[in-house]
């Protein structure tokens, strides 16, 4: 069954820093999404992307945040700088365009990223 | 001392039980649901959805109830098996366009064997 893969499943960076987390969404999927957890919270929307634009954004994805589909199979989640608080784990999500699963969103298995 | 991050309200159950898990959303303009299960240090997996056109939705073992009056969801789990033990949310979509999703606090559900 294709699933959603994510890399690296867990990043250590110091506050300041920049780090690219990544996804392989399913393959005929054209939405793509990525939400944060924080520890013991509950899932927040960060962002959704289609055909090469962002389509919906949070109050959390300020001008620190950033997305890319540099290719034909992958999309990544930029933070230039990275603060304490966005330690937390990273879901990428996709969902097909067509069908009875119109709507369902695909979910990875989750960077867990920790700035200390 | 001082607490971080949510209590999750937990429901036990004994295996074999039904399983009933509660959602309240605020938004009116809300016109689609889903459930997601969550086991530890994995991504949220789909479970059912409903539209706010139906009130009701049948899946296996699994069924979600939506009353628009209270702005209430539940989704009950029949015959609960030990691998049902998780976190489940409630998501709601507004506008549906799928872009955007608000999720809930989450509760915890424990089976028993």
């Amino acid at each position: 069954e294709p699933e959603v893969t994510q890399t690296p499943s867990h990043q250590v960076t110091q506050m300041g820093q920049e780090v690219i987390l990544r996804c392989v969404p399913i393959s005929n999927h054209l939405y793509f999404y990525w939400y944060r957890q924080i520890l013991g919270q509950k899932v927040e929307f960060l962002v959704s992307f289609y055909n090469n634009e962002i389509s919906e954004k949070s109050e959390i994805f300020d001008d620190q945040f950033s997305v890319e589909r540099p290719d034909g199979s992958n999309f990544t989640l930029k933070i230039r700088s990275t603060k304490l608080e966005d330690s937390a784990m990273y879901f990428c999500a996709s969902r097909a365009p067509l069908g009875r699963t119109q709507e369902t969103q695909y979910f990875g298995p989750g960077t867990r990223l920790l700035v200390l | 001392g001082e607490s971080v991050g949510l209590h999750l309200p937990t429901l036990s159950v004994q295996e074999g039980d039904n399983s009933i898990i509660n959602c309240a959303y605020s938004n009116s303009a809300s016109d689609y649901f889903i459930w997601y299960k969550q086991e530890s240090g994995k991504g949220p997996q789909f479970i059912i959805d409903i539209r706010s056109n139906m009130d009701k939705r049948q899946g296996q073992r699994v069924t979600v109830l939506l009353n628009k009056t209270v702005k209430h969801l539940s989704l009950q789990i029949a015959a609960t098996q030990p691998g049902d033990s998780a976190v489940y949310f409630c998501a709601e979509n507004i506008g549906g366009n799928f872009n955007k999703f608000y999720f809930g606090s989450g509760t915890k559900l424990n089976v028993k064997p």
